[in-house]
């Protein structure tokens, strides 16, 4: 079945430092993709999204790239800071418009 | 424009009760998901409603059942309540289906049911 595979946390970095959260997905055809966040005690928003191969996925810094060779969606930002500290959510959409979540990786940016 | 609403927030049942959660769709949607998500796991998905009719389930026993309403908000009922299903519980709207996987869901803040 259709599953999604994301590195495991916590992620501990720096302020200003690089992040990259990989992603991986299996699916039966091609599924939009997406990344979700979580701040604590809250509830997901949608951070960004992609719906066919080599789409770019963009917001609030932070990017991801429908890979369909490597069935990836790595999500990366340049130049992190303490508010990006939060879960973040890989996850695919079938067809029939269901969900399917990775784990979650939970990020912490130290100051 | 009000976005989805969750109630209650926060809910503390003892085993084998019967709990409902309740869920107000973002205006124009028509669709609703519920998804349980255990403490440090991702959401899984439960059921979903569309115009009052269930719409796919995922893998989870009959004793979680929902209900869609004309005004397209929603109920989650849970009977013979398990430790297990101490979870935050998330609802997600969305507007008339393109039927193509790219139909956005908007999630409420979630209700976090404590089962002793």
């Amino acid at each position: 079945g259709d599953s999604v595979t994301q590195m495991e946390g916590p992620v501990t970095l720096s302020e200003e430092a690089f992040l990259t959260i990989n992603c991986t997905y299996t699916a039966t055809g091609y599924p939009s993709l997406f990344w979700y966040v979580q701040y604590p005690g809250e509830g997901l928003q949608l951070l960004l999204k992609a719906t066919k191969a080599d789409d770019k996925g963009s917001n609030k810094g932070f990017e991801a790239t429908y890979r369909k060779e490597t069935t990836s969606f790595h999500l990366e930002k340049g130049s992190v800071q303490v508010s990006d500290s939060a879960v973040y959510f890989c996850a695919l959409m079938r067809r029939d418009d269901k969900i399917i979540f990775g784990k979650g990786t939970r990020l912490h940016i130290l100051p | 424009e009000t976005g989805v609403t969750q109630s209650p927030t926060h809910l503390i049942k003892t085993r084998g009760q019967q709990v409902t959660l309740r869920c107000s769709s973002q205006s124009g949607h028509n669709t609703v998901s519920w998804y349980q998500q255990a403490l440090g796991q991702g959401p899984q998905f439960i059921f979903q409603y569309y115009r009052e009719e269930e719409n796919g389930r995922g893998n989870f026993p009959p004793r979680f059942s929902g209900l869609q309403f004309p005004n397209y908000s929603s109920e989650l009922n849970v009977n013979a309540l398990e430790l297990d299903d101490s979870a935050l519980y998330l609802c997600a709207s969305s507007p008339p289906a393109s039927g193509r996987g790219n139909n956005e869901q908007f999630f409420g803040p979630g209700t976090r049911l404590t089962v002793l």
